[in-house]
């Protein structure tokens, strides 16, 4: 049962547009959700995080929106570069619990 | 700051051989992990331990084993390498458990 699901395997976007990497969770009962980002030949390195009491955080270019009633969050890249093709996972959780993490979407920005 | 590293980097094994994966970690954090990731599965957890001395087991820990004597390192041991255990190894840490995880780079192991 995979409680954290990312539908798309993979997106491609121009270089300057906005790439939209979605992520949908089945357990209500999580509070804490993240994105992380992973290279070719990398570990995934933390990207950035929401807490159940938000519903929108943002870093720079990068944004969380969550929408707790769908069960749904979503990073928004913008604009989108180069640089930023990788692989994206979702992961999820409760207090005292572990990370529950996506399937990861390959994200290719062109330029 | 190395954060958290891996050895190897990669590895080639017969079925049947053994091999032990390290994980240093220099934060200090308590939780440290190791995963795989396969394909379209994501990153899955085989074993994890809360702090020096303890483990527990993941969602896919048969085949596996770890050891937490250091409270920076962490082993993970394939006493009986199987072709369903070529995959790539991520070994994590955090200072809670619930919390942002850092990973290391990887280690490539491939069973034929």
């Amino acid at each position: 049962d995979q409680q954290v699901k990312q539908n798309s395997p993979s997106l491609s976007v121009q270089e300057g547009r906005i790439s939209i990497l979605n992520c949908d969770y089945t357990n209500s009962m999580f509070d804490y959700f993240l994105w992380y980002k992973k290279y070719p030949a990398e570990g995934p390195t933390f990207l950035i995080s929401i807490s159940s009491i938000k519903d929108k955080n943002e870093d720079g270019r990068f944004t969380v929106f969550l929408n707790k009633s769908a069960k749904h969050l979503s990073l928004h890249i913008v604009p989108s570069q180069p640089g930023d093709s990788a692989v994206y996972f979702c992961a999820a959780n409760n207090a005292g619990n572990m990370l529950t993490f996506g399937g990861g979407t390959r994200l290719m920005v062109k330029p | 700051n190395a954060g958290v590293t891996q050895t190897p980097k990669f590895r080639v094994l017969k079925t049947g051989q053994s091999m032990t994966l390290l994980c240093a970690q220099d934060m200090n954090h308590e939780y440290m992990y190791w995963y795989r990731q396969d394909p379209g599965m994501g990153l899955r957890l085989i074993h994890y331990s809360v702090g020096e001395g303890t483990t527990a087991k993941g969602e896919v820990p048969d085949g596996y084993n770890v050891s937490r004597l250091k409270k920076q390192n962490f082993l993970l041991g394939l006493e009986s390498a199987a072709p369903s255990q070529t995959s790539v190894y991520f070994c994590a840490s955090s200072s809670d458990i619930s919390r942002t995880q850092y990973f290391g780079p990887g280690t490539r192991l491939l069973v034929l």
